[in-house]
């Protein structure tokens, strides 16, 4: 089956813009993960969402970052007033959050965010 | 918190040699321990797991053992190829709180013909 998808899969921005990066994850998974992948800090957690709880914005590196998820599927990951620090690779990843699944993460092939 | 420790890359090897690829993590409880990998210009892709102590999740001629008394999970493979060159993550995720995973920093392999 179709696996998860992300859009654009390259953003070339200018600094002070804002950018919106868009994920679409797998069919009937429930949870849906954000991480970003640069070279200087890995690959760190951004935010987490659930089902209908409350979604874990604990990664998220300052308030110029947001993201929603609308209807349970589709999710849109907003860097408002792009830095030059914001570019990274940015992941979004699917799991069915069940103990048989073990949770396992499916990824997309990622948004390379590029702000100059 | 929870953290994961890899070797320091790169890892150069001839075909056909041993691979080893250590890992280790701090962790309360009794997290899932994952190898993703990612190929050249690809996404991330799970390579192995184990979700409990003394489990052995292996594919692809690749092995890594949940070592919950040394908390390690160091990957393996006996030959090498090629194709094997790409850089590979050890990850958790932990048994309580967070569901998100935590990675290790990396290691990239490059396999010499």
């Amino acid at each position: 089956g179709a696996g998860v998808s992300q859009s654009p899969s390259n953003k070339v921005t200018e600094k002070g813009k804002d950018v919106e990066l868009r994920c679409d994850p797998i069919s009937g998974h429930t949870a849906l993960y954000w991480y970003r992948q640069s070279l200087g800090q890995g690959l760190e957690f951004l935010i987490y969402f659930q089902g209908n709880s409350a979604p874990d914005k604990s990664g998220l590196p300052s308030d110029r970052f947001s993201a929603e998820r609308t209807g349970g599927s589709v999710s849109t990951l907003t860097i408002q007033r792009t830095q030059q620090e914001d570019s990274a690779v940015y992941l979004c990843a699917s799991s069915l959050e069940a103990v048989s699944s073990s949770y396992e993460q499916y990824f997309g092939p990622g948004t390379r965010l590029t702000v100059t | 918190g929870n953290s994961v420790t890899q070797m320091e890359g790169p890892v150069t090897l001839s075909e056909e040699a041993f691979l080893t690829i250590n890992c280790t993590y701090t962790a309360t409880g009794y997290p899932s321990l994952f190898w993703y990998v990612q190929y050249p210009g690809e996404g991330l892709q799970l390579l192995l797991k184990a979700t409990k102590a003394d489990d052995k999740g292996s594919n692809k001629g690749f092995e890594a053992t949940y070592r919950k008394e040394t908390t390690s999970f160091h990957l393996e493979k006996g030959s090498v190829q090629v194709s094997d060159s790409a850089v590979y993550f050890c990850a958790l995720k932990g048994d309580t709180g967070r569901r998100a995973l935590t990675f290790g920093s990396g290691t990239r392999l490059q396999v010499q013909p």
